[in-house]
């Protein structure tokens, strides 16, 4: 397996309180992307990353934000949350060379 | 606009039957196409792939896919499947955006195999 660590694993949080998960990468690749997982949807790119301090949105970036200070490191905060926003929140890393991406293990957030 | 398009949400099969999930992408232009298969429990890893040359890709545990350039598809295909093929599978086309290259899903196909 590619060298991705998500963390936390599971959170459960408030309506209305700052979460930030977080993704860490060992491989040096160069792109990193933020999905969620929702029954019936697959998966929807929330935000990525082509470079330290470059992001973009993505299909459902509403009420994220992300910021990626060194090349292992991409951080995924909801400002707010919602319980909307209660989903499964993938991490994946690209080479960015049109290939395949690899995927964390994924964390489970409970917005009540 | 919906890239890849799965036509299958749910497939239930028996051991040993056959499988065929269909995907199709609208997409222009040259492209890089992939299934993913999701364990329960567990994160995406690839399948197969398909980049170029022969059409006909096979992956592992025994999968393959045609690329049917013609008719946009990228089906995925298993002569006998397995109890353990049980999982969430999803294709995948390396959508070009402002440089760079987004992997961009289908809504996947949940696949159980009963014993």
């Amino acid at each position: 397996d590619a060298g991705i660590t998500q963390s936390p694993r599971h959170k459960v949080t408030e309506t209305g309180t700052p979460v930030t998960l977080r993704c860490h990468q060992t491989e040096n690749h160069r792109y990193m992307y933020w999905y969620r997982q929702d029954p019936g949807h697959g998966l929807r790119l929330i935000h990525y990353s082509y470079g330290v301090k470059d992001t973009d949105k993505g299909e459902v970036s509403d009420g994220y934000s992300v910021s990626r200070s060194k090349t292992e490191d991409f951080l995924l905060t909801l400002e707010s949350a919602t319980s909307s926003q209660t989903s499964v929140y993938f991490c994946a890393i690209s080479s960015g060379q049109n290939t395949e991406a690899f995927f964390g293990q994924g964390t489970r957030l409970t917005v009540v | 606009a919906q890239s890849v398009s799965q036509h299958n949400h749910h497939v239930i099969l028996s051991e040993a039957a056959s499988l065929e999930l269909g995907c199709n992408y609208s997409y222009g232009g040259t492209v890089n196409l992939f299934w993913y298969v999701q364990y329960p429990g567990q994160h995406l890893q690839l399948l197969l792939k398909y980049f170029s040359g022969d059409p006909l890709v096979k992956g592992i545990k025994g999968f393959e896919a045609e690329f049917i350039k013609s008719k946009f598809s990228f089906n995925l295909r298993k002569p006998s499947v397995q109890w353990s093929d049980t999982a969430e599978y999803f294709c995948a086309v390396n959508k070009l955006a402002g440089g760079s290259y987004i992997p961009t899903f289908g809504r996947g196909t949940s696949l159980i195999v009963h014993p």
